[in-house]
């Protein structure tokens, strides 16, 4: 299947600082999505990029889908910027959507 | 809209207990998905419907694992007989399409 790979790992930063995260997969995909889950656990949606760039506030995004990786930006981290961040990738053709994940990135936004 | 909705938020069970999972995902989405999460193993997907219709179930573990999905409103994960090593957080998700994901809060399994 598809390999999905995260990098770094982990990710500490004082606020107000930027930040790269960046999602590379092994094959060709339909979808792209990069979510944030909360120290509380829940999976909150960021952006749906299979490919190009699409900015939200502070944040943004791109994808480069023909050299296989994803990029996500935080800007001017905050503390509530903290949790993991997951990329996740979905194939295409018939498989109506299913997503396969990286491992996330851990990242701690310090005061 | 409401949004995924998943119930119970939380269970602690037994050992050899029957579990049961439900889920509710959004209005006019035709596809829903269960996956598990757990420190080891990251996010893996058990199982995915489209237009209620079980499509792949080779993520489910084993044969303890069984899901279900009546009608277009609602889905069960169900567990029997659950296992220490079933502990996890379980989430549903639904799209339309195949597109955009959406997640539910998630149901977090403690079995003792």
């Amino acid at each position: 299947g598809i390999q999905v790979e995260q990098s770094p790992p982990d990710l500490i930063l004082q606020e107000g600082a930027n930040s790269t995260l960046r999602c590379n997969f092994s094959d060709s995909v339909n979808n792209l999505q990069w979510f944030h889950q909360n120290p509380w656990g829940q999976l909150i949606n960021l952006f749906y990029i299979p490919s190009g760039t699409k900015q939200n506030g502070r944040l943004s995004a791109t994808t480069v889908a023909t050299e296989r990786y994803s990029l996500l930006y935080i800007s001017s981290s905050q503390t509530t910027d903290s949790g993991v961040y997951f990329c996740a990738v979905h194939r295409g053709g018939t498989s109506y959507g299913k997503l396969t994940f990286g491992q996330g990135t851990i990242l701690t936004v310090h005061p | 809209d409401a949004g995924v909705i998943q119930s119970p938020r939380h269970e602690v069970t037994e050992m050899g207990q029957e579990v049961t999972l439900r889920c509710k995902p959004i209005s006019g989405h035709n596809s829903l998905f269960w996956y598990r999460q757990t420190m080891m193993r990251g996010l893996e997907l058990l199982i995915y419907f489209n237009n209620n219709v079980p499509i792949d179930d080779s993520g489910m573990p084993e044969d303890r694992f069984s899901a279900k999905m009546p009608n277009a409103s609602f889905s069960t994960l169900k567990i029997q007989p659950s296992e220490p090593r079933d502990s996890a957080v379980y989430f549903c998700a639904s799209s339309r399409l195949g597109n955009e994901q959406f997640f539910g809060p998630g149901t977090r399994l403690t079995v003792l």
